[in-house]
C-alpha cells in the first residue's frame, strides 16, 4: 500500500547546528503537510506545500517539496532548544486519508 | 474558536474491559480522524468519519470501532481491552481535506 517514509528516526544536535529531516512517498502526492509534536503534546500543523519544487520558509525553518512531488524536506537552521520535538510529514492517500510518516525526533543539546 | 476537545484525558482500565473515548471537533469541521500513538510507533491511523459515515479505515482489529453523530462529535470504542492497547489516542478534525487539528489526546493505560 501507499507509504510515507521519514529519515532519520532520531537526530541529536548541538544547539546552533543545522538539522534536516527527509520524507519520501511511494506515490506522487497532491500536497505534503508537516507537523510538530512537542514532548508530552499533540501534533501541531506547521505548513502545507502544494506545488512541484515549492519552497516555503518560516523563520529558521525551510520546507521543500520535490519536483516529482514524491519527496519533501524540512531544514532547521541554527537549532534552538525550543525546536525539540518530533516532526512528522503527511500526505493524502488516494482515498483522501492522511498518511503520516514515522516522524523524526529531534534532541538539541544546549 | 475552541480547539478539538477529547475526553477523558486519562483512563485506566483492566484487560477484558471496554472503553469509549469522545471527541468534539472544531466547529465547522465535518471530518474526524482517530490515531493511536505508542512510543516509537508514530501515528497509527484508526479511522476517519465524515458526515456520520466512515470514510477511511486503518488496519486495526474489529475490537476498535467508532461513530460520528450529526453534530460531528465522534466516539471511539475499544472492546475486550488488551495490554497492547495502552497508548495515547488522538483525535483530529479538519475541514474537508485540509490540515488536521489534533486534540490533546486520551492516555489509556491497561492493567
Amino acid at each position: 500500500g501507499q507509504q510515507v517514509m521519514q529519515i532519520p528516526q532520531y537526530q541529536h544536535v548541538q544547539e546552533g547546528e543545522d538539522f534536516t529531516t527527509y520524507c519520501n512517498s511511494s506515490t506522487t502526492l497532491s500536497n505534503i503537510q508537516w507537523y510538530k509534536q512537542r514532548p508530552g503534546g499533540h501534533p501541531v500543523f506547521l505548513i502545507q506545500l502544494v506545488k512541484s519544487g515549492e519552497v516555503k520558509k518560516q523563520k529558521r525553518l525551510t520546507f521543500q517539496f520535490g519536483e516529482a512531488k514524491k519527496n519533501s524536506s524540512l531544514h532547521i537552521t541554527a537549532t534552538q532548544t525550543t525546536d525539540v520535538g518530533t516532526y512528522f510529514c503527511a500526505g493524502p492517500g488516494n482515498t483522501g486519508k492522511l498518511i503520516f510518516g514515522q516522524g523524526t525526533t529531534l534532541q538539541v543539546k544546549p | 474558536k475552541a480547539g478539538v476537545t477529547q475526553t477523558p484525558r486519562y483512563l485506566i482500565k483492566t484487560r477484558g474491559q471496554q472503553v469509549t473515548l469522545s471527541c468534539s471537533p472544531i466547529s465547522g469541521h465535518r471530518s474526524v480522524s482517530w490515531y493511536q500513538q505508542t512510543p516509537g510507533q508514530g501515528l497509527q491511523f484508526l479511522f476517519e468519519y465524515f458526515s456520520e459515515t466512515q470514510r477511511n479505515k486503518g488496519n486495526f482489529p474489529g475490537r476498535f470501532s467508532g461513530r460520528q453523530f450529526s453534530n460531528s462529535r465522534s466516539e471511539m470504542n475499544v472492546s475486550t481491552l488488551e495490554l497492547g492497547d495502552s497508548a495515547l489516542y488522538l483525535c483530529a478534525s479538519r475541514r474537508d481535506l485540509g490540515a488536521q487539528h489534533f486534540g490533546d489526546g486520551t492516555r489509556l493505560s491497561i492493567l
